[in-house]
Order: C-alpha cells, then structure tokens, then sequence
C-alpha cells in the first residue's frame, strides 16, 4: 500500500498564484523527498527534508514537516504555466537501510496563464 | 550532477516477445538501482531493487520470472519484460542511488512507455 497520500490529488490554479500540497504518511521516516513529473517523463528530485528539520526552502519552494502529524507541505510561490506537471512525496522509511522510497499517489498541478 | 539514461524511451511489441530496458548512470557509479512501474494516472510501484553482482530483491507480488533483472557492473541494470502481454503495458522508471548513500541521492531516469500489441 501507499506510503504517502497526497492532497488534493488535482489543483487548478492561475499563474501567480500558490500552490499548496500535502503529503501524509504512515510510518516513521528518515527523510521526505518531493518530486516532480511532466506527463510522460521521468521524475525530477525538487527538495529533500530531513526528519530532524522542520521547514526548508528552494527557490519558489518551501517545504515544511510535521513528523508528530505524520504530515508534509508542498507551498509552490508565484506560480507559472511551466509549473504544470504531477507532484510526488516519497518518504524514507527508518530502519530501511540506504530507504526504498515509497511514493504518495501524487497531486496533478495544473496552472493557467 | 548525477544523470541516468534510461533507453528505450518508447517500445512497441508484439505479445509473447521479451523486452530489454537499460538503466545506466552515466558520471557516477551506482550500486544500487530500482526499477519502478507506474500506470496511467497512478503512483510509481517499486518492482525491484537491483544490487550490482547480487541478485535483485523483489517486491511482493513482482514475478521475478516475468521481470528480470540483471545489474552486472555498476553503471548497468537491465529489466526484462519475459514474454510480454497486453497488460503489462506500463511506464517503467528506473532510478539510481548514488555511491553516497545518504538517501538523499536518487537519480531517476526519463522511463521508458511500453506497449504490448
């Protein structure tokens, strides 16, 4: 079964606008990567965030953790047309030696210029 | 960075033939690589996990028959699709685990669509 769910699974937006994401999780985890995918292609690693650390930024990213709600974020700032694509959690699971990543079922962006 | 290149990016064939993708990491050696299916719509499954010069370990209810994997030096891991049949058409991706190991290096590659006819 997933590891991580994702909510919502579809979110229309307009350009310049957020885009907020979020990841649930099961079990206790080493880490929190979320990832990006275009239709049809591979997956793009966008951040990583540590079980230790709460919040992390990248560019236009912030991603923030809750290991007490099990629970992770996804905030997209000034959004852009080029930002649609599926977004993906996956989580490292402790005790899993180098972590299989197990993915949330994905949030499909959609933003409209 | 690191970068992986999956090959085919799209194959066509017939139901009953067999069907190799390759996975290779191409400026970093990796010992470890997963294979992962995803359908239309849908998450990615991890298949497998492949270790160089070790067998794959597969993930419940995985035929390790149907899917083999062969990860012979460390920038190589192949996935067989053994007599292939319509419903094993699927995106498959592959992704490698740099030698750091500290979780946090994964390296997809682009996937490869497979149809069966």
């Amino acid at each position: 079964s997933q590891q991580g769910e994702e909510d919502p699974q579809a979110l229309s937006i307009q350009e310049g606008e957020n885009a907020t994401m979020n990841c649930s999780y099961k079990t206790s985890i080493n880490n929190l990567q979320w990832y990006r995918q275009n239709s049809g292609r591979g997956l793009v690693h966008l951040i990583l965030i540590r079980s230790n650390e709460r919040e992390k930024h990248s560019g236009r990213l912030r991603v923030t953790l809750d290991t007490s709600k099990k629970s992770s974020s996804l905030l997209i700032t000034a959004s852009r047309a080029a930002d649609t694509a599926s977004y993906f959690c996956a989580t490292g699971e402790v005790g899993s030696g180098y972590s299989t990543l197990t993915f949330g079922k994905g949030t499909m962006l959609l933003v409209s210029p | 960075g690191a970068v992986v290149s999956q090959h085919p990016s799209w194959v066509i064939c017939k139901s009953g033939t067999s069907v190799k993708i390759e996975c290779r990491s191409l400026d970093f050696q990796a010992t470890t690589m997963f294979w992962y299916r995803q359908f239309p719509k849908q998450s990615l499954m991890l298949m497998a996990t492949s270790n160089e010069g070790s067998k794959a370990t597969y993930e419940q209810g995985v035929e390790k028959d149907k899917f083999l994997i062969n990860h012979a030096s460390l920038t190589l891991s192949t996935l067989t699709v053994t007599s292939a049949h319509p419903e094993d058409s699927s995106f498959y991706i592959c992704s490698a685990l740099s030698p750091t190991g500290r979780g946090d290096g994964y390296t997809f590659g682009s996937g490869t669509r497979l149809t069966v006819v």
